[in-house]
């Protein structure tokens, strides 16, 4: 059964501070999404990283993926309180007739002034 | 451009009614699927489907019935509800049969509550 672990599962910042998000996943896959939730809302696409070793930058957020650790980062720079939401990370794994995501179960950040 | 496309967005059932979530995509995908939410959680997998006339199962699909008879609609029915399925749901699509490293666009969500 494949588990995907964030860490940590809450994390309150403060606003100019910097800080990583950690995704360990236990079943092979090479390539991974990464979403933000804002309360009541849908999910939006932040990276889909599609090989080992990609780093994906926008903005102050960054994302990286070691296939071969089964880890994937999401490291955030000089935190505003607009990043304030929860993250989830999904790597997609074979099941069935296609590649289906499956999520961790999010790391809700708070970012304090 | 609609995008994906979920109705209701909320919906009270008593327990043993039964009920369709509509979804629809107007971006000519192939994959699409339904995820429910629960508190403090992450999406899981309810059923998906990769082109018209294909569903399959996911990772909690008992209580649910899917069916693709067009590209771009794929709703899900719940057959006789319980408080269980008290959650939001979202529905998701793709290019391809998946995500392979294609956008995945979520609709909007629809917040269900069984009594």
């Amino acid at each position: 059964e494949l588990k995907v672990e964030q860490n940590p599962l809450f994390l309150s910042m403060q606003e100019g501070k910097n800080y990583t998000i950690y995704c360990n996943y236990s079943t092979t896959s090479d390539r991974l999404y990464w979403y933000r939730q804002d309360p009541g809302k849908s999910l939006e696409s932040l990276f889909v990283l599609l090989s080992n070793g990609a780093v994906k930058q926008e903005g102050r957020l960054m994302a990286s993926l070691d296939t071969k650790a089964r880890l994937s980062t999401l490291h955030i720079t000089a935190a505003v309180h607009d990043l304030s939401a929860t993250y989830f990370c999904a790597p997609p794994v074979s099941s069935g007739s296609a590649r289906q995501l499956t999520f961790g179960s999010g790391t809700q950040l708070t970012v304090l002034p | 451009n609609a995008g994906v496309t979920q109705t209701p967005k909320f919906q009270v059932l008593k327990t043993g009614q039964s009920m369709t979530l509509q979804c629809a995509q107007d971006m000519n995908h192939e994959y699409m699927s339904w995820y429910r939410q629960d508190p403090g959680m992450g999406l899981r997998l309810i059923h998906y489907s990769v082109g018209a006339g294909i569903t399959d199962q996911g990772e909690v699909p008992n209580g649910y019935n899917v069916s693709r008879s067009t590209t771009e609609d794929f709703p899900l029915r719940l057959l006789s509800a319980a408080p269980s399925q008290t959650s939001v749901y979202f529905c998701a699509s793709s290019y391809g049969i998946g995500p392979t490293g294609n956008t995945i666009y979520f609709g909007e969500g629809s917040w269900l509550t069984v009594v």
